[in-house]
C-alpha cells in the first residue's frame, strides 16, 4: 500500500455508535494528521499527532500512533449524522529538500456515513 | 479563527487557456503549498514554496505550472494552456513556523471543457 492508507474505504455506523478508522504508513513521519472533508468541499485538520506521542484526544476524537507498526487509528465516539464526511489521514515528513518544506501525503480516505 | 482564502471558488475555463487561482494565506505563516484532488481520489502536493521561492515540487507540478508571491499577500496558482486532465479541486495550505497543522482553504473547483 501507499504511504497514508486508510481502511476501511467506507464505512456505515447508526447514530451514536463509535466510528473507527485505521491508516497505514510506510516511510517515518514527523507527525500525522486527520482531516475531514464534506462531501466537494475543503479540508478540516481535525488533529495532529506527533511522532513521540502515542495517543491524544480533542473532543469526542481520540487519535493513536504506533510508529513501530506504521499505523494510526481515529476513533469518533457517540457518532452524528453531522460526522458524515470522508476522512483522511495524512504523514508530515520532510523529504530530501531539507527546506522545511514539511509536504503532506494523504490516503485515499475513509468515508463515513452516520445513520440517524 | 485565520482563514486561508481561496478564489475563484469555481472556475471553468476552455482547453488550452490559462488560468490564475488565487490564495490569501495566514499572515503569520511562512510556508505555503498547493495540493489538487481530482474528483474520487486522494488529494496530492504540487507545490510548496518559502521565503519567496518554490522549496519542492513534485512530478506534476511540470513546466505548465507556476507559482508566485507578487504583491507579498496573495499567493497565486498558474496553470498555462490547460488541459482536460488538470479539472480538479485545487487546495492552497499554509503553515507557520512551527509543527502544527496545515490550514486549508476551501480550495477552487477547476473544470477544463
Amino acid at each position: 500500500s501507499q504511504q497514508g492508507e486508510e481502511d476501511p474505504q467506507a464505512l456505515s455506523i447508526q447514530e451514536g455508535e463509535n466510528a473507527t478508522m485505521n491508516c497505514s504508513y510506510k516511510t517515518s513521519i514527523n507527525n500525522l494528521q486527520w482531516y475531514r472533508q464534506n462531501s466537494g468541499r475543503g479540508l478540516v485538520h481535525l488533529i495532529l499527532i506527533r511522532s513521540n506521542e502515542r495517543e491524544k484526544h480533542s473532543g469526542r476524537l481520540r487519535v493513536t500512533l504506533d510508529t513501530s507498526k506504521k499505523s494510526s487509528s481515529l476513533l469518533i465516539t457517540a457518532s452524528r449524522a453531522a460526522d458524515t464526511a470522508s476522512y483522511f489521514c495524512a504523514t508530515d515528513h520532510d523529504r530530501d529538500s531539507g527546506a522545511g518544506s514539511y509536504q503532506l501525503t494523504f490516503g485515499k480516505g475513509t468515508k463515513l456515513s452516520v445513520i440517524p | 479563527e485565520p482563514e486561508v482564502t481561496q478564489t475563484p471558488s469555481h472556475q471553468v475555463t476552455q482547453m488550452g487557456q490559462e488560468v490564475i487561482l488565487r490564495c490569501v494565506p495566514i499572515s503569520n505563516h511562512l510556508y505555503f503549498y498547493w495540493y489538487r484532488q481530482i474528483l474520487g481520489q486522494k488529494v496530492e502536493f504540487l507545490v510548496s514554496f518559502y521565503n519567496n521561492e518554490i522549496s519542492e515540487k513534485s512530478e506534476i507540478f511540470d513546466d505548465q505550472f507556476s507559482v508566485e508571491r507578487p504583491d507579498g499577500s496573495n499567493f497565486t496558482l498558474k496553470i498555462r494552456s490547460t488541459k482536460l486532465e488538470d479539472s480538479a479541486m485545487y487546495f492552497c495550505a499554509t503553515r507557520d513556523r512551527g509543527l502544527n497543522g496545515y490550514t486549508f482553504g476551501s480550495g477552487t473547483r477547476l473544470t477544463v471543457v
